[in-house]
């Protein structure tokens, strides 16, 4: 099966700084990849995804996500963090759940607070 | 907006007690999840369903009975529950068949479950 990581529980960040959202992977074969975030009482919004192509993807809100075969990673950046960015963040990978069925398997979550 | 919503977005109700969730997606999408949310663990899938074909159940207690009569609408059953089971339902939907394929999964606002 495959699974995601966010190694992180909590990130702070100040208003104005670059931000990192760290997320790794295991797959067997051709991951496809994604970044949701959750507002307070709400449902997830899709941010990005990573299927194929060029390793750096964009995204809404000025998101993008940087995808890293040798390491394994995804993880998700901005180059100025807004307060409005905290959030919750899931990282997710794409899953054949068997049928003609597929999932998405997500990580804990990260919570990202930016610091006015 | 994402094309998915749910109803009712609270709902507060005793052990002995029956009640149902609905989740309505805009998308044409061919395939339909439902989702638990609890505090500090991460997301469970719990049903899926693709072209109103159950796929998936994720060992999910019969007191929880998903119902999806048509690809636009899912259902969740609620009975005799237990408070552990209070938390947030997500639903969800996505294209993963045909010319329109998408990957990503939309989700609706959730349902904020309380069992007393």
């Amino acid at each position: 099966a495959q699974s995601v990581a966010q190694p992180e529980d909590q990130v702070n960040v100040a208003e104005g700084n670059p931000l990192t959202v760290k997320c790794t992977y295991s797959v067997s074969g051709n991951p496809y990849l994604f970044w949701y975030v959750q507002y307070p009482n709400r449902g997830l919004q899709f941010l990005l995804k990573y299927i194929t192509g060029d390793n750096l993807v964009k995204g809404s809100y000025g998101f993008e996500a940087e995808f890293n075969k040798s390491q394994t990673s995804f993880h998700l950046k901005k180059p100025s963090a807004l307060v409005s960015d905290s959030a919750l963040y899931f990282c997710a990978v794409r899953d054949y759940s068997g049928a003609g069925s597929y999932q998405l398997t997500f990580g804990k979550g990260t919570k990202l607070s930016v610091i006015p | 907006e994402t094309g998915v919503t749910q109803t009712p977005r609270h709902l507060v109700m005793g052990m002995t007690n029956k009640k149902s969730l609905k989740c309505e997606q805009h998308l044409g999408h061919n395939a339909m999840y439902w989702y638990k949310q609890s505090a500090k663990k991460p997301l469970e899938l719990m049903f899926v369903y693709n072209f109103k074909e159950q796929t998936e159940n994720n060992s999910v207690p019969s007191r929880f009975s998903p119902e999806c009569p048509n690809s636009s609408h899912l259902f969740l059953h609620l009975h005799t529950l237990q408070p552990e089971d209070s938390a947030l339902y997500l639903c969800a939907s996505s294209q993963d068949r045909g010319t329109a394929l998408t990957y990503e999964q939309y989700f609706g606002p959730g349902t904020r479950l309380t069992v007393t």
